[in-house]
């Protein structure tokens, strides 16, 4: 079956823009999480949603960071005045409730110039 | 200090060998452990999961887990080329840390014919 789809693949924006990423995750899944992997830090957590919930937005690293999601299936997760600081590839994944496997994306390759 | 250490590599080894992979953490709440592998410009894939202190084994893979020491490790018997990758160590806390895995930096693994 389809897994977890991310678009767009690569994004390259202007520092001050805004951007705005989507999740779709795999059909069924209730559970869906946001992480950011950079060089310096590795691999992130982000943010969590139950359904269209979000019980966990601790990894959120600021304000200009959002996400929402609808339908309990697409995710977007917005990035307000970007920096480049931002730059780094946002991964998404998906689990079926209380199943600790998550299936992850490709994942978003954002560049901020 | 992260919670999760790993040691970056990179390592490189011969076709056949046995390798063997480690993270320590310093957080005693985590309970689930992970072992993700991301081949370059892909999302992680989970090829282990254990649930506290033991062993498990699936394969040529076998994970370990010391929750006295803060220790997990993962071995690979008879590498091959395609294991290639990058090795991601994961862990969760459970309860209220549902699903926010914090992750190691990853070890870059070459395996050469």
């Amino acid at each position: 079956g389809a897994g977890v789809s991310q678009s767009p693949s690569n994004k390259v924006t202007e520092k001050g823009k805004d951007v705005e990423l989507r999740c779709d995750p795999i059909s069924g899944h209730t559970a869906l999480y946001w992480y950011r992997q950079s060089l310096g830090q590795g691999l992130e957590f982000l943010i969590y949603f139950q359904g269209n919930s979000a019980p966990d937005k601790s990894g959120l690293p600021s304000d200009r960071f959002s996400a929402e999601r609808t339908g309990g299936s697409v995710s977007t997760l917005t990035i307000q005045r970007t920096q480049q600081e931002d730059s780094a590839v946002y991964l998404c994944a998906s689990s079926l409730l209380g199943d600790r496997e998550q299936y992850f994306g490709p994942g978003t390759r954002l560049t901020v110039t | 200090q992260k919670e999760v250490e790993q040691d970056p590599g990179p390592l490189s080894v011969p076709e056949g060998a046995i390798v063997s992979l480690n993270c320590t953490y310093s957080n005693s709440a985590f309970q689930y452990f992970m072992w993700y592998r991301q081949y370059s410009r892909k999302g992680p894939e989970l090829l282990m999961y254990t649930y506290s202190s033991g062993n498990k084994e699936d394969g040529r893979f076998t994970a370990q887990v010391d929750k006295s020491s803060k220790y997990i490790s993962l071995f690979i018997r008879d590498s091959q080329p395609s294991d290639s990758a990058t090795y991601l160590c994961a862990m969760d806390a459970g309860g209220t840390s549902y699903g926010k895995l914090t992750f190691g930096q990853g070890t870059i693994l070459t395996v050469h014919p």
